[in-house]
């Protein structure tokens, strides 16, 4: 089974500048998740998708960052504009989604951005 | 604040000893907890995960002690090895219920493991 697909894998850009991340869950997973994570600390969720619809973006910083699964597969994380503090790994995760199942989130390989 | 910790952000182990990981929370409501293991440049991977009704789990070489008297969770890894080197997060479950998942996650604790 193929897992979590993420990229770019790299991405370096100066503040201000925007980008975009993109992410391919596991195949027939209903939910997915979008952290950021911080050198040194665990990941912090941002923003969780059921199927192509928002559960949670209370921690997403929404003057700057958006987030889109519009045929409930695919999803983009979008940084626009990016600032020093966000450089970080951003990984995406995804899980079955279904009632009573297991709660385990399958992680992508993250994305690593600098922002300069 | 984050309510999931770690007492210890380092832990260095020789090669066949057994490793303890612990992590405290703060949650008293939170009903699932999972440990993940990071390895350098990759993304969390699931180890083995424990409900609030259960005091223990056992898998492959680890198994997972929950005292809810005291909020703790620690991971067992028997006979270490140097390819179980990474760093380990405990994460707990806050969703609503039913197959909503929201995982915190604490800080992490580096575990090398010297041959």
């Amino acid at each position: 089974e193929a897992g979590v697909a993420q990229s770019p894998r790299y991405k370096i850009i100066e503040k201000r500048q925007s980008v975009a991340f993109w992410c391919n869950p596991i195949s027939g997973h209903a939910t997915l998740y979008w952290y950021q994570q911080i050198l040194g600390q665990g990941p912090k969720l941002l923003i969780q998708f059921q199927n192509n619809g928002v559960v949670d973006d209370s921690q997403l910083p929404k003057d700057r960052f958006s987030a889109e699964r519009l045929k409930g597969v695919d999803s983009t994380l979008k940084i626009q504009p990016a600032k020093l503090e966000d450089s970080a790994v951003y990984l995406c995760a995804s899980s079955t989604g279904l009632a009573g199942g297991s709660g385990e989130q399958f992680f992508g390989p993250g994305t690593r951005l600098t922002v300069l | 604040g984050e309510s999931v910790g770690l007492h210890l952000p380092t832990l260095s182990v020789q090669e066949g000893d057994n490793s303890i990981i612990n992590c405290a929370y703060s949650n008293s409501a939170s009903d699932y907890f999972i440990w993940y293991k990071q390895e350098s440049g990759k993304g969390p991977q699931f180890i083995i995960d424990i409900r609030s009704n259960m005091d223990k789990r056992q898998g492959q070489r680890v198994t997972v002690l929950l005292n809810k008297t005291v909020k703790h969770l620690s991971l067992q890894i028997a006979a270490t090895q140097p390819g179980d080197s990474a760093v380990y997060f405990c994460a707990e479950n806050r969703g609503s219920g039913g197959s909503n998942y929201k995982l915190t996650f604490g800080k992490g604790t580096l575990l090398t493991v010297n041959p």
